[in-house]
């Protein structure tokens, strides 16, 4: 089973400054990954495919890199409404598996 | 517009059989490239991806959870379900149904249902 590493656990940051994710896999997955965004109480939501392709109706300030085992999801200027928790998931082999989540608070 | 609403029991007690059912609208179970999946995740953790079920009657489970994991479809009634056996408090989990593209990302999911298997 492929395991995704996810850091920090926690980032802790104000409004309008950068984000930077970092998800790292057990093995090579290609561009097999997927970010979400999940608020507290709601479902995931799909935001980067492919390691760098935006889901519908995402905004630019996302952006999603990296092949083979190291990725990246970048927030350019936070929104009060990114505050949230992340999820890669990778789709190379099976059973598909996520990470353990990225916390972005408020700082 | 794609939903899925999952429906089930709050409670069951350990070694029972949890039995959930997500119903879908505005996609058909039996058109071609249909694909439901189940994701659980327990309070404070991580999304755990348990079973996929296509179109075709195509299904994939999770190993750690193969043998007490069944999935099966009602295309009438435009439902899929989830049984798993033997329930465990270490169950406890939100369950999630998602639909599941081609390329086996979650691009719509359920509200999610909170079980918690307790004596």
């Amino acid at each position: 089973e492929i395991v995704l590493t996810q850091s920090p656990v926690t980032l802790s940051l104000s409004p309008g400054e950068r984000a930077t994710l970092s998800c790292r896999a057990s093995q090579s997955i290609s561009n097999s990954l997927a970010w979400y965004q999940q608020k507290p109480g709601q479902a995931p939501r799909l935001i980067i495919y492919d390691a760098s392709n935006r889901a519908t109706g995402i905004p630019a300030r996302f952006s999603g890199s990296g092949s083979g085992t190291d990725f990246t999801l970048s927030i350019s200027s936070l929104e009060p409404e990114d505050f949230a928790v992340y999820h890669c998931q990778q789709r190379s082999k099976w059973p598909l598996t996520f990470g353990g989540g990225t916390k972005v608070e408020i700082k | 517009q794609v939903t899925l609403k999952e429906s089930g029991p709050a409670l069951v007690k350990p070694t029972q059989t949890l039995t959930l059912t997500c119903t879908v609208s505005g996609f058909s179970l039996s058109t071609r490239g249909s694909r439901v999946s189940w994701i659980r995740q327990p309070p404070g953790g991580a999304l755990e991806w348990l079973t996929r079920l296509d179109w075709n009657d195509d299904k994939f489970y999770t190993t750690s959870l193969r043998t007490r994991l069944t999935t099966s479809k009602d295309t009438s009634k435009n439902q899929v379900v989830l049984t798993m056996t033997n329930m465990d408090p270490a169950d406890t989990a939100t369950y999630y149904c998602a639909r599941t593209n081609g390329d086996n990302y979650f691009d719509y999911w359920g509200q999610g249902t909170l079980v918690t298997a307790s004596s």
